[in-house]
């Protein structure tokens, strides 16, 4: 079974530059979370998404974070403008939450510099 | 909303030897806390998990126990192995929803 796809892993832009970041799920999986991990610190959730809609996006800043999941299936997420403290890594995970699964699997990361 | 807190930020121990990871939570209806393993540039990866309606479990050389009228839960690592060195993550979640992580722990297995 694939894991979670993410793309690009790395990248590196100016401050008030537009990013945005794809996540492909695992096959099957309903539910999907972005997440920001800054240096030394645990993820924090931005967004999680339920087939395509939106179930907590209650710490995504909504001013200049945006993201999408159109057909319930691949996500993008985008930082526009980007700031000095973006920089972090972006995570995807995805889980079944079938039969009361709660498991989550999740991407390698995109690691985002912005100078 | 929950706070995890976690620790020790730092561990390390003779391979062989046991480690124990501590972290607390706020939030009395968080009901799932999953751990985490992370590797240098790689996403966290699943190691074990509990929900509040069991005390503990246990898989091979890790085991979580959890004591929900504190309001905490713990991973055990017995005869660890250079391969656990990694920095782990505990969480804590109602019902694979609003997931909130610890700040980790930088584990050191000495050979």
């Amino acid at each position: 079974e694939a894991g979670v796809a993410q793309s690009p892993r790395y990248k590196i832009i100016e401050k008030r530059q537009s990013v945005a970041f794809w996540c492909n799920p695992i096959s099957g999986h309903a539910t999907l979370y972005w997440y920001q991990q800054i240096l030394g610190q645990g993820p924090k959730l931005l967004i999680q998404f339920q087939n395509n809609g939106v179930v907590d996006d209650s710490q995504l800043p909504k001013d200049r974070f945006s993201a999408e999941r159109l057909k319930g299936v691949d996500s993008t997420l985008k930082i526009q403008p980007a700031k000095l403290e973006d920089s972090a890594v972006y995570l995807c995970a995805s889980s079944s939450q079938g039969a009361g699964g709660y498991e989550q699997y999740f991407g390698p990361g995109t690691r985002l510099t912005v100078t | 909303g929950e706070n995890v807190e976690q620790h020790p930020s730092t561990l390390s121990v003779q391979e062989g030897d046991s480690a124990v990871i501590k972290c607390t939570y706020s939030d009395s209806a968080s009901n799932y806390f999953p751990w985490y393993k992370q590797e240098l540039g790689k996403g966290p990866q699943l190691i074990i998990d509990i929900r509040s309606n069991v005390g503990e479990k246990k898989d091979q050389r890790i085991a979580v126990t959890l004591n929900k009228t504190a309001k905490h839960f713990s991973l055990h690592i017995t005869e660890t192995q250079p391969e656990d060195s990694a920095v782990y993550f505990c969480a804590a979640s109602r019902s694979g929803n609003q997931f909130y992580f610890g700040t980790g722990t930088s584990l050191t297995v000495i050979p």
